[in-house]
């Protein structure tokens, strides 16, 4: 089955810089790879996601690239918020499969 | 006017007793889930429901038993509760069981305290 792994497990940054978050899976079959906030006291909410026939995708502040060839992806999360502390979860899916979720990582923005 | 709702949010029993999660959808998705969160985060997959059948299990004790009455409601049923069993509990909610399944829609979660 998939493996998800997610790093940093925590991140914590200055108010306007940036953060980086990444993930690397197994299953080659994969082609499908959401990132989830999760903010105290709420469920996980999708943010970005990426599929396989794409390299990188930007909404506002936000972009994931994807390495295939490597099986990595990443979240970049410019000009930083204290809004943007929660917890993130990056995921995997292939043909049929379910999302695995990597371990999580609790970003937390200092103003 | 929330997509998925699940009751009750926080939920504190002893070892031994029965509990219900209740978890209802009024988006129209076809598939729902529970997924269990542990202390350290992680989020694993316990079971999954399309239009009301059982599709996935995911090597949960059958102590757990969810029931789907509708494809808008799925209830998680524990019994004998361990302590093992604190953790907080998502039901979540896909469109169908096609591509768009990738897609979670997640409840606030359920805080399971098992004294």
């Amino acid at each position: 089955g998939e493996n998800v792994e997610q790093h940093p497990s925590t991140l914590s940054v200055q108010e306007g810089d940036s953060a980086v978050i990444k993930c690397t899976y197994s299953d080659s079959a994969s082609n499908y790879f959401p990132w989830y906030k999760q903010e105290l006291g709420k469920g996980p909410q999708l943010i970005i996601d990426i599929r396989s026939n794409v390299g990188e995708k930007k909404d506002q502040r936000i972009a994931v690239t994807l390495n295939k060839t490597a099986k990595h992806f990443s979240l970049h999360i410019t000009e930083t918020q204290p809004e943007d502390s929660a917890v993130y979860f990056c995921a995997a899916s292939g043909a049929g499969n379910m999302l695995t979720f990597g371990g999580g990582t609790r970003l937390m923005v200092k103003p | 006017d929330t997509a998925v709702s699940q009751t009750p949010k926080y939920l504190v029993t002893q070892m031994g007793n029965d509990k219900s999660i209740k978890c209802e959808q009024n988006l129209g998705h076809d598939t729902m889930y529970w997924y269990k969160q542990d202390s350290k985060k992680f989020l694993k997959i316990m079971f999954s429901y399309n239009n009301k059948e059982l599709i996935i299990n995911e090597t949960v004790p059958n102590r757990f038993s969810p029931k789907s009455p509708d494809k808008a409601h799925l209830n998680l049923h524990i019994n004998s509760l361990e302590l093992g069993d604190s953790a907080v509990y998502f039901c979540a909610s896909s469109q169908d069981l096609s591509r768009a399944r990738e897609k979670l829609f997640f409840g606030s979660g359920t805080q399971l305290s098992v004294l």
